[in-house]
């Protein structure tokens, strides 16, 4: 069984600062893949950033950068020089990468506000 | 045009009756999936599909039925509708073959379903 915890239910940033979304998984799969969703108040569901397993180096897209610390199980999503467009729900999740399962484990979501 | 069409994108209705929520892409992908999103509780899926030939459950298909009537169709049933359905629907599609498990789901704009 797969599991996300996202242990942040809310976060506030000041507009151009960083921010990290924490997030743990629990999974048995060797082979995994983890990614970061974000959700605005319009309700859709946007693809971030992907990472695998297996990847050496951390995955970065735009501004925003996975710091992904397989030994700890974490895979934090930093946004950097937040905008007030980035004032969303950001959800992680995970998938194993073996066999056919192809079921996404979502966490809870962090609900992150970017203020003046 | 969205790549992940949902429709309706609202529904109210009441308790018993049967509800049918559709699905369509344009994006050509083999497989399709069904999750809702209750408050609190992240994104559950319901059923996915591989092929139009391959459907399957997902964690919380009880009182749900779907149809993938073609490649780029997956609609999604409540024979009898109750009000612990109400929740936010989102369709979502993603790549098959030997690179699958690592491609992001892409999702629909979500249908807001209130049972009275």
């Amino acid at each position: 069984a797969q599991k996300i915890t996202q242990t942040q239910p809310g976060m506030f940033v000041q507009e151009k600062e960083a921010v990290t979304l924490d997030c743990t998984y629990d999974t048995s799969d060797q082979s995994y893949g983890l990614f970061w969703y974000k959700q605005p108040s319009s309700g859709e569901m946007i693809f971030l950033i992907y990472q695998g397993s297996y990847d050496e180096q951390n995955a970065t897209e735009g501004r925003y950068s996975l710091n992904f610390q397989k030994a700890r199980k974490s895979a934090n999503l930093v946004i950097s020089a937040s905008q007030l467009g980035d004032s969303a729900m950001y959800f992680c999740a995970m998938r194993g990468l073996t066999g056919t399962a192809s079921k996404l484990t979502f966490g809870t979501g962090t609900r992150l506000q970017v203020t003046l | 045009d969205a790549d992940v069409t949902q429709t309706p994108r609202n529904r109210i209705t009441k308790t018993g009756k049967r509800i049918m929520l559709e699905c369509s892409q344009t994006k050509g992908h083999d497989r399709m999936y069904w999750y809702r999103q209750d408050p609190g509780l992240g994104l559950r899926l319901i059923y996915y599909s591989f092929d139009v030939k391959d459907i399957n459950k997902g964690e919380i298909s009880d009182g749900y039925s779907v149809s993938r009537q073609a490649q780029a169709k997956f609609s999604l049933s409540l024979e009898s509708a109750i009000p612990n359905q109400t929740a936010l629907y989102f369709c979502a599609t993603s790549e098959g073959g030997s690179t699958a498990a690592n491609q992001p789901q892409h999702f629909g704009d979500g249908t807001r379903l209130s049972i009275l």
